[in-house]
């Protein structure tokens, strides 16, 4: 059974800081993707990385897939309060998302 | 930017009855899933959809589920006798090429209370 496991799972820190947050297999991925969800609100895709040791970078968020597509991490570099939310990695394989558990990310102002 | 919508919102069902979850996925997509959350877990793989026919589904796909495309335009879920554990929220998610890669657009959801 493939499992992807994320932590923190808890994560609040004070706007301006840097944060690193990861997901973690012992499969190997086809791709890996992050979403991230509000309350109430279905995932809405961030990135996908699908070569191993790729890094992608949205603005202030920096996505990297491992070299052995097993894991992956996200940075924030200068958190901002409206970075606060939810953060799931997905990881692709065959025809489905196995999904993590998610970190659940406060930026206090 | 295309959304895909999911209707109702919110719904409350009694046990062993029968509930029809409905979404409308982004026009020139083809590829449809069901995905379920329960509270507090990780979200889950149900099904996929395409060329009007299942193509993969999870083991929590049993013969209580059903999907159907009964129009050009809306993607059902339908559940034939719903029981506590069915509480969730139901996530519909589209795809223009099928390609995990490449992503999905999920829909809001619909949560359901079995009661």
């Amino acid at each position: 059974t493939q499992l992807l496991e994320q932590s923190p799972q808890f994560l609040s820190i004070q706007e301006g800081e840097n944060l690193t947050v990861y997901c973690n297999s012992s499969s190997v991925f086809s791709s890996l993707q992050w979403y991230r969800q509000e309350p109430g609100e279905g995932p809405v895709l961030l990135v996908t990385v699908v070569t191993g040791g790729e890094v992608k970078k949205l603005k202030r968020l920096t996505f990297q897939f491992g070299d052995a597509r097993k894991d992956s991490s996200l940075h924030i570099t200068a958190a901002q309060p409206g970075d606060t939310g939810l953060y799931l990695c997905a990881g692709g394989s065959n025809y489905q998302l196995i999904w993590g558990a998610g970190t659940k990310l406060i930026i206090k102002p | 930017e295309p959304e895909v919508t999911q209707t109702p919102s919110h719904q409350v069902t009694q046990m062993g009855q029968e509930v029809i979850l409905r979404c409308v996925p982004i026009s020139n997509h083809l590829y449809f899933y069901w995905y379920r959350q329960i509270l507090g877990q990780k979200v889950e793989f149900l099904v996929s959809f395409y060329n009007n026919e299942i193509s993969e589904k999870s083991e929590i796909f049993d013969d209580q589920f059903s999907v159907e495309r009964p129009d050009g335009s809306n993607f059902t879920l339908k559940i034939r006798s719903t029981k506590l554990e069915d509480s969730a929220m139901y996530f519909c998610a589209s795809s223009e090429t099928g390609a995990i890669r490449n992503g999905y657009t999920f829909g809001s959801g619909t949560r359901l209370t079995v009661v």
